[in-house]
């Protein structure tokens, strides 16, 4: 069964460093969002994305984050100076147009040290 | 704009026991809704989710929900909990896409 793929599972970073949290959604979709999940606390919408741009982003989604389809086949979630509280899961989902449900990816845990 | 409550932060249920995680929406047209479940550390797995049709959907894990559109509801239940059921679940609704979560009920199952 086709899944959406993120890597890494897991990065730890300096404060202050870039991160690029890496997606492969599923071939065939053509909307792609990401979401975030602080510990303990739920999961939070960031930023929908659909015909290499973005099409809605929530207030968390400030000029420090950004995304990228550089290919095909990968979508990035970009932060460029890292804080502390960018600690988080890190969820990348895809959807098929015209399909309203999203599959998501396993996460990429960040730890920004 | 769309919201789902899930009222109860933690339920303690002895194993063996009948389990019902509430969860009610706030959506202006037929919703989309979901159940994930998440262990500790682990990414999102669907359970279940309603489009259309019978109200109510049969998922995995021998988990169901009942959609009622009168009480705004999506409640999940399980006749029988396994010690393995133990992790957080939440409730979600979907609108042109993007997903909007609960807070989430963490489970905890006694032996």
């Amino acid at each position: 069964e086709p899944e959406v793929t993120q890597t890494p599972s897991h990065q730890v970073t300096q404060m202050g460093q870039e991160v690029i949290l890496r997606c492969v959604p599923i071939s065939n979709h053509l909307y792609f969002y990401w979401y975030r999940q602080i510990l303990g606390q739920k999961v939070e919408f960031l930023v929908s994305f659909y015909n290499n741009e973005i099409s809605e982003k929530s207030e968390i989604f400030d000029d420090q984050f950004s995304v990228e389809r550089p290919d095909g086949s990968n979508f990035t979630l970009k932060i460029r100076s890292t804080k502390l509280e960018d600690s988080a899961m890190y969820f990348c989902a895809s959807r098929l147009y015209g399909n309203t449900e999203a599959f998501f990816g396993q996460g990429t845990r960040l730890t920004v040290v | 704009a769309q919201s789902v409550t899930q009222p109860d932060i933690h339920i303690t249920v002895s194993e063996g026991a009948s389990l019902e995680l509430r969860c009610n929406y706030s959506y202006g047209a037929t919703p989309y809704l979901f159940w994930y479940v998440q262990s500790p550390g682990q990414g999102l797995q669907l359970l279940l989710k309603y489009f259309s049709g019978d109200t109510l959907v049969q998922g995995i894990k021998g988990f169901e929900a009942e959609f009622k559109r009168s009480q705004s509801s999506f409640n999940l239940r399980k006749p029988s909990v396994h010690w393995s059921d133990a992790a957080e679940y939440f409730c979600a609704v979907i609108n042109a896409g993007k997903s909007t979560f609960g807070d989430g009920t963490t489970l905890t199952v006694k032996p």
